[in-house]
């Protein structure tokens, strides 16, 4: 059974800061992991998607990374803003034919000004 | 693009009053629409997925005929959660599959009094 963790739970850094988030799964036979960003009281945004057989991929300021040997994930936020501030969550689909997405508990991120 | 939109945002209902929560992929189709339940400062539980045209697929632990999910085109869902009890109260939200990705809507915050 697929466990998605995110360590730490939370994060206060002041702005300006390159941050790294991560994320690490168990299952390595995973299909894709998506980060998803999400603000209080909102649904889920989507950042980024890597597929299986990528390494990374990038947008803007975001840069996340997926190594399935040792079943981790990385997203890193560069020159980080206080509107970076949210809750941020990692999810994998593990291949198998099913698309469900198997979640982190999220890391809560601020970034002060 | 890639937009889903759920509705209504916010409800606030008595004990014992069914309520109807509708997600809608706005300019894309989807065959597959997942609705998740959200606690305070918890991840993300998979209630079921939607199926357009059949029966939906619940997980383990969640009661089918308390919660009724339809998909009836493949731009709609709906959840409907029967004889709601306080214990309902939490955040929904669903989610829809373009290409790879899922895509989330806003999410609906259900209250019972």
């Amino acid at each position: 059974k697929q466990e998605v963790t995110q360590i730490p739970a939370a994060l206060s850094v002041p702005e300006g800061e390159n941050l790294v988030l991560n994320c690490s799964f168990t299952d390595s036979a995973i299909y894709n992991l998506q980060w998803f960003r999400q603000d209080p009281g909102k649904g889920l945004t989507s950042l980024l998607l890597i597929q299986s057989s990528q390494r990374e991929q990038t947008s803007g300021r975001l840069n996340a990374s997926l190594d399935k040997s040792s079943g981790r994930s990385t997203l890193y936020i560069a020159a980080s803003q206080p509107g970076d501030s949210a809750t941020y969550l990692c999810a994998a689909i593990t291949q198998g034919g099913s698309e469900k997405l198997v979640f982190g508990k999220g890391m809560k991120l601020t970034v002060n000004p | 693009g890639a937009v889903v939109s759920q509705h209504p945002s916010w409800v606030i209902c008595k004990s014992g009053t069914s309520v109807k929560i509708e997600c809608r992929s706005l300019d894309f189709q989807a065959t597959t629409m997942f609705w998740y339940r959200q606690f305070p400062k918890q991840s993300l539980m998979l209630m079921a997925t939607s199926n357009e045209g059949s029966k939906a697929t619940y997980e383990q632990g969640v009661e089918k005929d308390k919660f009724l999910i339809n998909h009836a085109s493949l731009t709609l869902s709906t959840l409907t959660v029967t004889s709601a009890h306080p214990e309902d109260s939490s955040f929904y939200i669903c989610s829809a599959i373009t290409g790879q990705a899922q895509h989330f809507g806003d999410g609906t915050r259900l209250s019972i009094l």
